[in-house]
């Protein structure tokens, strides 16, 4: 089975502070995602990385960043926390000719204060 | 990204066969239709995926008329642990973009 864990599943941090959001995938998929959800608004996109140090931005990456620096591994930071940034987190991955077919991590909600 | 319809909300009790379509009328050549399972406080998780026909596994079917342009996630026998929200994404494989639209929530009774 594919597993994708995530750093914590919850989190408080205070506005201003750099947030590191971990994201690891046993897999070996070449995709990795990051999504945050909120209510009313679904899944949205906010980066996604199809090898090691390549990312392309999503829907929304304002105020996001994320590094690649090993396969398995892809990270979401948020450079100084908002409280707009209040959300849960979903990291996902995926083969490289399968994109619909996404395996999600458990998710990190994150509350910004 | 082909726009896709389903229902907000679908009640059921247990033992029962739950039927859920998605409408896709644009849906293209290359697009798939997958759909995905998400439980309260949990990531989605892909439940199954197809193109034409029928499409079956140990968690549920998915049958596809020849027109495409619509689908039916069937799930057999549900049990209280089938509780969850069901989305239904059409796209082809290679587009990275997902759209999870409000997807149905599915409430099983004793």
């Amino acid at each position: 089975d594919v597993k994708v864990t995530q750093s914590s599943r919850y989190l408080v941090k205070r506005t201003g502070e750099k947030v590191f959001l971990e994201c690891v995938q046993d897999m070996d998929h070449e995709n990795m995602f990051w999504y945050r959800q909120d209510p009313g608004l679904g899944l949205r996109l906010i980066y996604f990385s199809y090898d090691v140090k390549m990312k392309e931005k999503g829907d929304i990456p304002e105020g996001y960043s994320v590094s690649r620096e090993k396969k398995e591994r892809f990270s979401l930071i948020l450079e100084s926390a908002s409280t707009n940034q209040t959300s849960m987190y979903l990291c996902a991955s995926s083969r490289p000719w399968g994109a619909y077919e996404q395996y999600f991590g458990p998710g990190t909600r994150l509350t910004v204060t | 990204l082909a726009k896709t319809t389903q229902p907000i909300s679908m009640d059921s009790y247990e033992g029962q066969e739950v039927n859920i379509t998605c409408s896709h009328n644009n849906i293209a050549t290359n697009d798939y239709i997958t759909w995905y399972q998400q439980f309260p406080s949990q990531g989605p998780r892909f439940i199954i995926q197809g193109y034409k026909t029928k499409v079956t596994n140990e968690v549920a079917s998915l049958f596809i008329p020849a027109d495409r342009k619509s689908s039916t996630l069937s799930l057999p026998r549900v049990s209280l642990s089938d509780t969850a929200v069901y989305y239904c994404l059409v796209g082809d494989n290679n587009d990275y973009k997902l759209s999870f639209g409000a997807g149905t929530t599915v409430t099983v009774r004793a």
